[in-house]
C-alpha cells in the first residue's frame, strides 16, 4: 500500500519564476492538503481539495494556487516566487473530512 | 484565531528513561482535536497520537501517552522507556471540529542519549 508521495524531492528556482509541485495521496484517499514548512518552523497551511475543488483554504497570498486531478492526485503552483518561498512543502492526503491526514515525505525548495 | 505554542525549543533524555513535552493552545471553540506529530530527519510527519477535545480520558499509544488539561489548555506529550529511533522533531497541533486546518506549533527537536 503507497503511501503520500510527492515529487520531485529537491528543487532550486530563481526569483520571479514558476514551480509546480505534485503530489500522489495514498491509496483509497480523495483529499489533498498541502502545508508550507520554513526553516525551524511548524508547517503552515496552504490550502485543500476535495472533488477537484479548493475547499478551504489558508492565509497565502494568490501567487499560491492549486489543482486536483480526477485521480485525486494534486499539484501546487507558485508564481513569481519570492526569496521568503524558500521552505519544505508537505502533502498531507486523508480520506473524506476530518479524518486523519497522512503526510508525504515533502519537496524542498530553495529560491536563489 | 487558534495559536499553539511550544516552549521548549530542544530537549534531551537518557534512553529508557522518560520525558515530558509541552504544548498549550489557544482557542475560543470548545470542540476541537490535538495531536502529536514526530518527524524524523526523513522530513514525513508521523501522527504519534491524537486527543478528542471532549473525551476526558487521557490517550495512550503504547510507550505514548498524554496530559490533556482542558481548562488550562495543555497537552503534553509523554514518553516513557526513551528509544533511539524516538529522536525527532515533535509538533503538536490543533484542529477545530468541522475545520480541515492543521494548526502547529513551533516544534521541539528531542535527543536521546545513549
Amino acid at each position: 500500500d503507497a503511501g503520500v508521495t510527492q515529487s520531485p524531492t529537491h528543487l532550486i528556482k530563481t526569483r520571479g519564476q514558476q514551480v509546480t509541485l505534485r503530489c500522489s495521496p495514498k491509496s483509497g484517499h480523495d483529499t489533498v492538503s498541502w502545508y508550507q514548512q520554513a526553516l525551524g518552523q511548524g508547517p503552515q497551511f496552504i490550502f485543500q481539495y476535495y472533488e477537484e475543488e479548493e475547499r478551504q483554504r489558508g492565509n497565502f497570498p494568490d501567487r499560491f494556487s492549486g489543482h486536483q486531478f480526477p485521480n485525486y492526485s494534486s499539484e501546487l503552483n507558485v508564481n513569481a516566487l519570492l526569496l521568503g518561498d524558500s521552505a519544505l512543502y508537505l502533502c498531507a492526503s486523508t480520506l473524506g473530512s476530518y479524518n486523519e491526514q497522512f503526510f508525504g515525505p515533502g519537496t524542498r525548495l530553495t529560491v536563489l | 484565531a487558534q495559536t499553539v505554542t511550544q516552549s521548549q525549543p530542544e530537549m534531551s533524555v537518557q534512553e529508557a528513561e522518560t520525558v515530558t513535552l509541552s504544548c498549550t493552545y489557544d482557542t475560543s471553540e470548545s470542540d476541537y482535536y490535538l495531536f502529536w506529530y514526530k518527524q524524523p530527519p526523513s522530513r514525513q510527519m508521523i501522527l504519534v497520537i491524537r486527543q478528542e477535545a471532549y473525551k476526558q480520558q487521557n490517550a495512550t499509544e503504547n510507550r505514548f501517552s498524554v496530559n490533556f488539561q482542558k481548562a488550562a489548555k495543555s497537552f503534553s506529550l509523554k514518553i516513557s522507556d526513551s528509544q533511539l529511533g524516538d529522536a525527532a522533531m515533535y509538533f503538536c497541533a490543533y484542529r477545530g471540529f468541522g475545520n480541515e486546518k492543521l494548526t502547529f506549533g513551533t516544534g521541539t527537536r528531542l535527543t536521546i542519549i545513549p
